[in-house]
């Protein structure tokens, strides 16, 4: 069975700290591996990676991919009252169209 | 910016009735997607939609469920008898391409909550 884990579950942090934000995969045929920010109601895109060792970025947010350990990292530095959301993991397989298995998703709480 | 929207943002039901919910993708995107959020659980992949036929479906979606695009614009979910644990959040999902090797970035409705009585 596919299997994708977030960790932790929820974190607190202070504004200006940094996260790391963790999510494994077991699947088979791995095509990518997706990160979304959820805050009140849809889950909106971060990222997408397919290879290992390639940093996507974007502003305060990093993450890398290591196919070889199966695990994904999502970095946010100087954390703001506005990253305060659930980050959702996703993976997609080669062989399911569009079908994405989600993880629980971590929630992140930053207090100014 | 293009974005997808979905209708009712919350629907209300008694347990047996049938419920549509409905979307509309971006308009240039050919693929199609349902997924359902419980309260409190994780993101569940029911359904993709390609070319007016399922791509892939979810366990979840069984002989209840049905998918449907019955103009160039709508996407249509419709559950016939609804449960009670049917209550969950229904978001609807595009994307423009699904080359080989390659996914293309879903993006999300705001959602339909749908509460079974």
């Amino acid at each position: 069975e596919d299997k994708v884990v977030q960790s932790p579950l929820s974190l607190v942090v202070h504004e200006g700290d940094t996260v790391t934000l963790n999510c494994s995969y077991e699947v088979t045929n791995f095509r990518s591996l997706l990160w979304y920010k959820q805050e009140k109601k849809a889950p909106t895109f971060l990222f997408m990676l397919t290879s290992s060792g390639i940093e996507k970025k974007s502003g305060r947010l990093s993450s890398i991919l290591d196919k070889k350990e199966l695990f994904s990292i999502l970095n946010i530095t100087a954390t703001q009252t506005g990253d305060s959301a659930v980050y959702l993991c996703a993976v997609e397989l080669i062989t399911n169209a569009g079908k994405s298995t989600f993880g629980d998703g971590t929630t992140l709480t930053v207090k100014p | 910016e293009p974005e997808v929207t979905q209708t009712p943002s919350h629907q209300v039901t008694q347990m047996g009735q049938e419920v549509i919910l409905r979307c509309v993708p971006i308009s240039n995107h050919l693929y199609f997607y349902w997924y359902r959020q419980i309260l409190g659980q994780k993101v569940e992949f029911l359904v993709s939609f390609y070319n007016n036929e399922i791509s892939e479906k979810s366990e979840i979606f069984d002989d209840q469920f049905s998918v449907e695009r019955p103009d160039g614009s709508n996407f249509t979910l419709k559950i016939r008898s609804t449960k009670l644990e049917d209550s969950a959040m229904y978001f609807c999902a595009s994307s423009h391409t699904r080359l080989a090797g390659r996914t293309d970035t879903q993006y999300f409705g705001p959602g339909t909550r749908l509460t079974v009585l």
